[in-house]
C-alpha cells in the first residue's frame, strides 16, 4: 500500500544550525511533494511545494529537494530560529490526483 | 492568499448528541473541500472529500452515517458528527485547494470537539 513517512518523531536543534527533515514514500510515485508547518492546536500552513521533475526548491531560508530514486524529499531550514519550532509535514498527492494525504510530521524544536 | 473560516474553534457535546462544523472559503471559489481528523501528536486523517452539488467520498473506515458532510455551495462545506460519543472526541480540520489546478491546500483553523 502507499506510504510517506517521517521517520523522526522530534528533532531538536540549536539556534543559528541547518535543520533537516526526512520525508519518504513507498509504493507509489507522487507528482509531487509539499511541506507545510503546524503550530499547536492549528491548522497546517503550506510552506513549499516541489514537482516530480524538479530536483529543488528554495524560498527565503527554507529549502526542500525531490529525490525520485531514492523516494526521499529532504526540507531544510538554514540560519533556524526559536520561532520555526513548530511540527513539519510532508504531504503529497495520493488515489490519483485529487487526494492529499499526510506524513505523521516532525516537531521541531530550536533552542536558543 | 486565500483564507478558509472554520467554526466553531471548540466544542464540548454530551454524549449522543450531533455537533455541526462549518467550513467556508472566505476569498475564492472551492470545488473540493477536504476533511481531516487529527488525534493528538498524530498525523492528519484524511476523512472524506466534499464536492460541491454531490456526495462526498469518504475514506475507508470512516462511516458516512455518522460524518455527515454537505457541500451545498461553493464556499461553505459542513462536517456532522452524528449521535457523538467520547471515542470522536478529536481535533477536525476542514481544507480547500487554493483554486482550480491549485495544488496548494488551505486550511481551516480547526475544532476540537470533546464529547463527555
Amino acid at each position: 500500500s502507499q506510504k510517506i513517512e517521517q521517520n523522526s518523531e522530534a528533532l531538536n536543534i540549536q539556534e543559528g544550525k541547518t535543520a533537516t527533515l526526512t520525508c519518504n514514500y513507498t509504493n507509489y510515485s507522487p507528482a509531487y511533494l509539499q511541506w507545510y508547518r503546524q503550530d499547536p492546536g492549528r491548522g497546517p500552513v503550506f510552506l513549499l511545494l516541489i514537482r516530480e521533475n524538479e530536483k529543488e526548491k528554495r524560498k527565503e531560508r527554507l529549502k526542500v529537494t525531490f529525490d525520485t530514486t531514492l523516494k526521499q524529499s529532504l526540507f531544510h531550514i538554514t540560519a533556524s530560529q526559536p520561532a520555526d519550532s513548530a511540527t513539519y509535514l510532508c504531504a503529497s498527492n495520493s488515489g490519483g490526483y485529487q487526494k492529499v494525504t499526510f506524513g505523521t510530521g516532525t516537531k521541531l524544536q530550536v533552542i536558543p | 492568499g486565500a483564507v478558509v473560516s472554520q467554526h466553531p474553534s471548540w466544542v464540548i457535546c454530551k454524549s449522543g448528541t450531533s455537533v455541526k462544523i462549518e467550513c467556508r472559503s472566505l476569498d475564492f471559489q472551492a470545488t473540493t473541500m477536504f476533511w481531516y481528523r487529527q488525534f493528538p501528536k498524530q498525523s492528519l486523517m484524511l476523512m472524506a472529500t466534499s464536492n460541491e452539488g454531490s456526495k462526498a467520498t469518504y475514506e475507508q473506515g470512516v462511516e458516512k452515517d455518522k460524518f455527515l458532510i454537505n457541500h451545498a455551495s461553493l464556499t461553505l462545506s459542513t462536517l456532522t458528527v452524528t449521535s457523538a460519543h467520547p471515542e470522536d472526541s478529536s481535533f477536525y480540520i476542514c481544507s480547500a485547494r487554493g483554486g482550480q489546478g491549485n495544488e496548494k491546500l488551505f486550511f481551516g483553523s480547526g475544532t476540537q470537539l470533546s464529547v463527555l
